[in-house]
Order: C-alpha cells, then structure tokens, then sequence
C-alpha cells in the first residue's frame, strides 16, 4: 500500500495547460482502469473531479481531462483559470476494497 | 443534496480510544459502500477504511490494521470507526466518503465530509 507518485508542485499561465502525473504500480495504476482524480481549495474537502481514468462527473468543466498509460496517469487542466489553483490527489483502486491515493500536487496558476 | 457530517474527534493520549461517526442525508444509504479516508496536518490524504453496503468486507490500510474497526448502521444512515491503541501519526483531520459505482466496479469517492479532527498528544 506505498503512495502513488505526483509532482510536489506544477504551475502554469492562465490560458495554459498543465499536466500532473501519478505513478503506481502494476497492482493499482497498472491493474485497473480506476484512477480517480480530486481538486481540494485550502481548508475544503476535496472535490471529486474525474474517474476511470478519463471521466467527467456532472459539473465539471471540460478543461479538465484524464489519461493513463502503464503504471501512470495524468490529469491535464486545459485553459487554466485562477480558481484552478489548488491541490489535486490521485488514486487508484488496488483491488479487494482497497485504495491508494497520490502524495498531492500543488498548482499554482501565474 | 448529499450531506456527510462527521463527529467524535478530540485531543487523545497515545494509547487512547476514540469512536467517530458520520451521519450521512440526502442519498439511500444502504445503496452505497463507504469510507475513511484522513489528511494528517499539512499532508496530504490516506485512505483508511472502507466496508461495503452491508457492512461485509471491511477493509483497512495497513497503517491502521488491528487497531481501527469500521462499521455502519443503515438504520441511522451512519458510518462509524471505532479507533484504538492510537499513536501520534494518527492525527488527522478525518473525512468520511461515499463510494461510487461506475461501469464495472465501485472505485471512486464522490462525496466528501468536512472532517472532523483527532489529535493525538500526552
């Protein structure tokens, strides 16, 4: 159950894309198609904001998007907005009601 | 509207016990798996704990094997974790979340608590 990898910190313009990576392993990046992504403002809770790797929940805007190749996915915010600034966590289903989520990355819009 | 509210934290000596609680509104309970899921203070989020509508197969992150139970009342539409032999890296802010189902499996926590915070201190 070690952590899933993410950048410490990303950062981009606003009108830019970004992208943040998440790294597991074979057991849960790698095994499932269940990635999950989640956006948390300081002192909220985090906010749900993609799921199996590449879907959107109602509300989220299309800026936001998922992939995942191997072990890794990544989140790509398109468009940044000053409101995106914010940590984002990845996490993945590791099987037998198990899950593991990302150390977190802090973006930071310009 | 979905509501998750926490409760039951405190300030605790190492080796103590706490019981949290969540009470949950909005959604049919018993239709859902749930979850723990903590963010120790300035970190970021662990899961903990997660058991399945019925309460069958609860399931624990290493860190917390042994000492947490988790469990749920689908009469109150509560989520519990009975929490004990605590240690100083329990301290957290503790979120319960709703398990959601996509095609295929259920994988992703789709809402969330706002916490409620244990700290654990002589």
């Amino acid at each position: 159950q070690s952590a899933l990898t993410q950048p410490p910190s990303a950062s981009g313009s606003p009108g830019q894309s970004v992208t943040i990576s998440c790294t597991g392993t074979s057991s849960d990046v790698g095994a499932y198609k269940y990635v999950s992504w989640y956006q948390q403002h300081p002192g909220k809770a985090p906010k749900f904001m993609l799921y199996e790797v590449t879907k959107r929940p109602s509300g989220v805007p299309d800026r936001f998007s998922g992939s995942k190749s191997g072990n890794t996915a990544s989140l790509t915010v398109s468009g940044l907005q000053a409101e995106d600034e914010a940590d984002y966590y990845c996490s993945s289903y590791a099987g037998f009601n198990n899950w593991v989520f990302g150390g977190g990355t802090k973006l930071t819009v310009l | 509207e979905v509501q998750l509210v926490e409760s039951g934290g405190g300030v605790v000596r190492p080796g103590g016990s706490l019981r949290l609680s969540c009470v949950t509104s909005g959604f049919t309970f018993d239709d859902y798996g749930m979850s723990w899921v903590r963010q120790a203070p300035g970190k970021g989020l662990e899961w903990v704990s997660g058991i399945n509508w019925d309460g069958g197969s609860p399931t624990y992150a290493d860190s917390v094997k042994g000492r947490f139970t988790i469990s749920r009342d689908n009469a109150k539409n509560s989520l519990y974790l009975q929490m004990n032999t605590l240690r100083a890296e329990d301290t957290a802010l503790y979120h319960c979340a709703r398990v959601g189902c996509g095609s295929g499996s259920c994988s992703y926590f789709d809402h969330w608590g706002q916490g409620t915070l244990v700290t654990v201190s002589s």
